[in-house]
């Protein structure tokens, strides 16, 4: 079993949807969700992080864990052709110093005008 | 804009070929890493490194070395390429002690084939 499940996809919206992507988990030792968006030929770039449970919102983003189902989520408002990636979510355990992530395989999303 | 580069941005070669992936960063990051990624498929951690003189292998070494001589390089080294070395390869930089969420900056990455 992989530690850092993520449906591939494609995942395809029309423009203005709210879009829910999201990762399952089995390590109970992560604390730390990343969400990082990856457009085509370019290497993925960081959009969000929360550490433990909880929500938390940047604009039309917001990212939501929660540990006892071992379960995360980003949700994108009123989505744009622009925000059409691959949105791939990323935990660490951060013990020992080393807070290098687990990323999931990615899901690729296109938002439709 | 992440301030990290790498090239070739792609590279065909044949089998057997020694080659040499860079990658440079100008923001001062003492962690980098590098990622291989399939279409599809997660990131497998290859090799990183937290300074100068400092070198570890990842989850798949896939038969490359590294080296870390100056803070800003971090270049990939495949002795004898072959097919099942093609793929995407990512390089990544973090600040050393720059908190839980360790933030990589990611490259563009350098699209390999080997024939």
């Amino acid at each position: 079993q992989k530690e850092v499940e993520q449906d591939p996809g494609p995942l395809s919206v029309p423009e203005g949807a709210i879009v829910s992507l999201n990762c399952t988990y089995s390590n109970s030792a992560f604390q730390y969700f990343m969400w990082y968006r990856q457009y085509s030929r370019k290497g993925p770039e960081l959009l969000m992080y929360t550490y433990s449970s909880g929500n938390k919102e940047d604009g039309r983003f917001t990212a939501q864990v929660d540990k006892s189902s071992k379960y995360i989520s980003l949700f994108i408002r009123d989505s744009q052709p622009s925000d059409s990636a691959t949105y791939l979510c990323a935990m660490s355990a951060g013990t020992g110093g080393s807070y290098i992530p687990t990323f999931g395989r990615g899901t690729s999303l296109i938002v439709h005008p | 804009e992440a301030d990290i580069y790498q090239t070739p941005r792609y590279l065909v070669i044949g089998t057997g070929k020694k080659i040499t992936l860079e990658c440079s960063q100008t923001m001062g990051h003492d962690k980098m890493y590098w990622y291989q990624q399939d279409p599809g498929m997660e990131l497998h951690l290859i090799h990183y490194s937290y300074g100068v003189n400092s070198t570890e292998k990842g989850d798949l070494s896939s038969e490359s070395t590294v080296s870390r001589i100056r803070t800003e390089h971090f270049p990939l080294t495949l002795e004898s390429a072959r097919p099942s070395h093609t793929s995407q390869y990512l390089c990544a930089s973090s600040e050393l002690g720059g908190g839980p969420t360790d933030t990589q900056y990611f490259g563009p990455g350098t699209r390999l084939t080997v024939l």
